[in-house]
């Protein structure tokens, strides 16, 4: 089983829509827990940090389920500009070689 | 700040050749890391470091080699070029060990081995 597991998509959705990419882990440990933003061809940027208790920012909601082991972002409203891989991250807590990447899901956001 | 900074953006090699990609940070950041990403697969990491003068593998370091002298630069290099090494490379930085703090990357290189 791989260590994080994200659908690859893509997700074609409308201007508005709302969408949510779900994430899996495999290792019980992990302590901490992020999602990427990498727009095409460029560097990945953290877009927030998933708390247990589910966290917002803005129009993105980030939830955590530890017994699941499950990671999930929603996007309300999508733009345009939303258009980008969406990369769940995890913090294995191994020092060093601590973040694992998920292969990323691909949003296309059309007018 | 400039952040992290790589260079080059591009680079094309022959099988065989030997370079350096370079990579600096400005923001006093002990953590330093090399990743590759391919297509279809999530970013690996190469090699890191903990701060100046040490360094460890990571998940694929093998035909990779790093150093850290100073706080600032981490260099990576490819000691015999491979087809297999194309890639694009990615440098990233952070504040504390093993990513318990935001991972700041650079633009990227990206690598073609003929």
């Amino acid at each position: 089983r791989k260590e994080v597991e994200q659908d690859p998509g893509p997700f074609n959705v409308p201007e508005g829509a709302t969408v949510a990419f779900n994430c899996t882990y495999s290792n019980s440990a992990s302590q901490s827990f992020f999602w990427y933003r990498q727009d095409c061809r460029k560097e990945p940027k953290l877009l927030m940090s998933v708390y247990s208790s589910g966290n917002e920012d803005g129009r993105f909601t980030a939830q955590l389920n530890r017994a699941s082991q499950y990671i999930s972002l929603l996007i309300r409203d999508s733009k345009l500009s939303d258009s980008a891989t969406y990369l769940c991250v995890v913090n294995t807590g191994q020092a060093g070689t601590a973040l694992i990447f998920g292969k990323g899901t691909t949003l296309s956001v059309s007018s | 700040n400039a952040g992290v900074t790589q260079t080059p953006k591009f680079q094309v090699l022959k099988t065989g050749q030997s370079m350096t990609l370079q990579c600096a940070q400005d923001m006093n950041h002990e953590y330093m890391s090399w990743y590759r990403q391919d297509p279809g697969m999530g970013l690996r990491l190469i090699h890191y470091s903990v701060g100046a003068g040490i360094t460890d593998q990571g998940e694929v370091p093998n035909g990779y080699n790093v150093s850290r002298s100073t706080t600032e630069d981490f260099p990576l290099r490819l000691l015999s070029a491979a087809p297999s090494q194309t890639s694009v490379y990615f440098c990233a930085s952070s504040k504390k060990t093993g990513g318990t703090d935001t991972q700041y990357f650079g633009p990227g290189t990206r690598l073609t081995v003929l």
